[in-house]
C-alpha cells in the first residue's frame, strides 16, 4: 500500500530565509508525487508533480522538489520565503498514471515571520 | 480558479439529515473525485467516477453515495448524519484522454458541512 509522510505539521521561517518541507513515500511501484498548497478557506492547488521524468522538478511560485529514490523522499524547497507562502502544504501520492486517487499526507502549515 | 465549481459552499444542518453537495467538473474533464478533509482523519478519498461509472472507492461510508450525470456533474449525497461528518468535502476533476485518467487533478473551493 502506498503512503506519504509528511515530517513537521507546523514550520515557521523568517521572510527571506529558505523553506524545507519534507515528505517521505511509502509504494511498491514507481510512485507519482505531487504537492498541493491550501491557502487559507480555499481548496488545493497544484505546486508541483513528478511524474518519472525529471527528479528535480520546478512547480509555481518559486517552488521546487527533488524525487530521491534511495531515500524515498520529495521534499519541497523554495530558497526565499515570502510572506505570501504562508498556507498548508500537502504532499501527495498516486500508484500509477491511470489510476487517479490521491494519498495524501497530514499537511505541513508554513508560517512565515516579517 | 481552478475551473471546478462546488455548491454550497457552507451547509449546517442537524444530524439524522440527508444533503447533497454538487460538484461541477472543469469543461473537459471526464473523472471527478471525493475527498473529505476533517481534523483528525486529514484528507481522505472517498470515491472517484469517470464518464458516469463509479471507478474506484476509497474510506466512504455506507451512508454516504454519489453518481455522476450525463452532464458529468457530480453530487454526493450524505445521509443519517452524525457530528463526525462535518467535515470539508472537496470535489476534484482531471483529464482522461484515450481512457487515461490523468492524475492531476483540480480541486474545487470545497463545501463546509456542519452538523448540529
Amino acid at each position: 500500500a502506498q503512503s506519504v509522510t509528511q515530517l513537521g505539521s507546523h514550520v515557521s521561517v523568517s521572510e527571506g530565509a529558505l523553506v524545507l518541507l519534507r515528505c517521505n513515500y511509502s509504494s511498491s511501484v514507481p510512485p507519482y508525487l505531487f504537492w498541493y498548497v491550501q491557502y487559507p478557506n480555499q481548496g488545493l492547488q497544484l505546486l508541483l508533480k513528478y511524474t518519472s521524468a525529471a527528479t528535480l522538478v520546478k512547480g509555481i511560485n518559486g517552488f521546487e522538489a527533488e524525487f530521491k529514490k534511495s531515500e524515498t523522499s520529495f521534499h519541497l524547497t523554495k530558497p526565499s520565503a515570502h510572506m505570501s507562502d504562508a498556507a498548508e502544504y500537502f504532499c501527495a501520492v498516486s500508484v500509477a498514471r491511470s489510476q487517479g486517487n490521491l494519498i495524501f499526507g497530514k499537511g505541513t502549515k508554513l508560517s512565515v515571520k516579517p | 480558479d481552478s475551473g471546478v465549481t462546488q455548491t454550497p459552499k457552507h451547509l449546517i444542518t442537524a444530524t439524522g439529515q440527508r444533503v447533497t453537495l454538487r460538484c461541477s467538473p472543469r469543461s473537459g474533464d471526464l473523472s471527478v473525485y471525493w475527498y473529505q478533509q476533517s481534523l483528525d482523519q486529514g484528507l481522505q478519498f472517498l470515491i472517484q467516477y469517470y464518464n458516469g461509472e463509479e471507478r474506484a472507492k476509497g474510506n466512504i461510508l455506507e451512508r454516504f453515495s454519489a453518481q455522476q450525470f450525463p452532464d458529468l456533474h457530480s453530487e454526493l449525497n450524505l445521509s443519517s448524519l452524525e457530528l463526525g461528518d462535518s467535515a470539508l468535502y472537496f470535489c476534484a476533476s482531471s483529464v482522461a484522454r484515450d481512457s487515461i485518467i490523468y492524475n492531476e487533478q483540480f480541486f474545487g473551493p470545497g463545501t463546509r458541512l456542519t452538523v448540529l
